[in-house]
């Protein structure tokens, strides 16, 4: 079963427009970790944020963590067409990696 | 430096055969996952290796699954008699250790027909 699900599933949005996806979880997490897919095949790290940790930059991204409410988000700025890819989030609890059914996000020139 | 490798890229194969599937790791990396992503799905968990210990096989789906990690190094997912609803990308991960940044694949495309 998966852990995170995202939300929403597709977005669509307009080069140089910002883009944000939220992902909820269910059980404790040590880490919560952002990827990128592009063209369905392997997936590549964005991002990680520990439990105690409550917001993190990198570059055009920006992911904020709530445990309180099991929820985290991945904003990305000022979107580029390159931007255009399947984003997943990942619970770290104990040693296995739990996946989301990740959004789809295309950026539109 | 190489990243995670897996092989074949592609693989078509009949029904009721069976496959094998290869992942070289990241050279260091302690720990090694096996995933499995449907056509627009999210990431399915398979198995996961860590050091010398004993695997989790708690996400393979059945018993015509089993995997093996040889020398803490390569491993292999093998698929006996394969069925149509077998095919999907099945992607391998590395990571140096617990719950670090996993290094993934670009997995391997397998279609049963």
């Amino acid at each position: 079963s998966q852990q995170g699900e995202e939300d929403p599933q597709a977005l669509s949005i307009q080069e140089g427009e910002n883009a944000t996806m939220n992902c909820s979880y269910k059980t404790s997490i040590n880490n919560l970790q952002w990827y990128r897919q592009n063209s369905g095949r392997g997936l590549v790290h964005l991002i990680l944020i520990r439990s105690n940790e409550r917001e993190k930059h990198s570059g055009r991204l920006r992911v904020t963590l709530d445990t309180s409410k099991k929820s985290s988000s991945l904003l990305i700025t000022a979107s580029r067409a390159a931007d255009t890819a399947s984003y997943f989030c990942a619970t770290a609890n104990d040693y296995k990696l739990s996946f989301g059914a990740g959004t789809t996000v295309t950026v539109r020139a | 430096g190489a990243g995670v490798s897996q092989s074949p890229s592609n693989k078509v194969t009949e029904k009721g055969k069976d496959v094998e599937l290869r992942c070289d790791p990241i050279s260091g990396h302690t720990a090694l996952y096996w995933y499995r992503q449907s056509l627009g799905q999210g990431l399915e968990f398979l198995i996961y290796f860590q050091g010398n210990s004993a695997p989790d096989k708690s996400g393979l789906p059945s018993d015509r699954f089993s995997a093996e990690r040889t020398g803490g190094s390569v491993s292999t997912l093998t698929i006996q008699r394969t069925q149509q609803e077998d095919s999907a990308v099945y992607l391998c991960a590395s990571s140096p250790q617990l719950r670090t940044e996993a290094f993934f694949g670009q997995g391997t495309r397998l279609t049963v027909v």
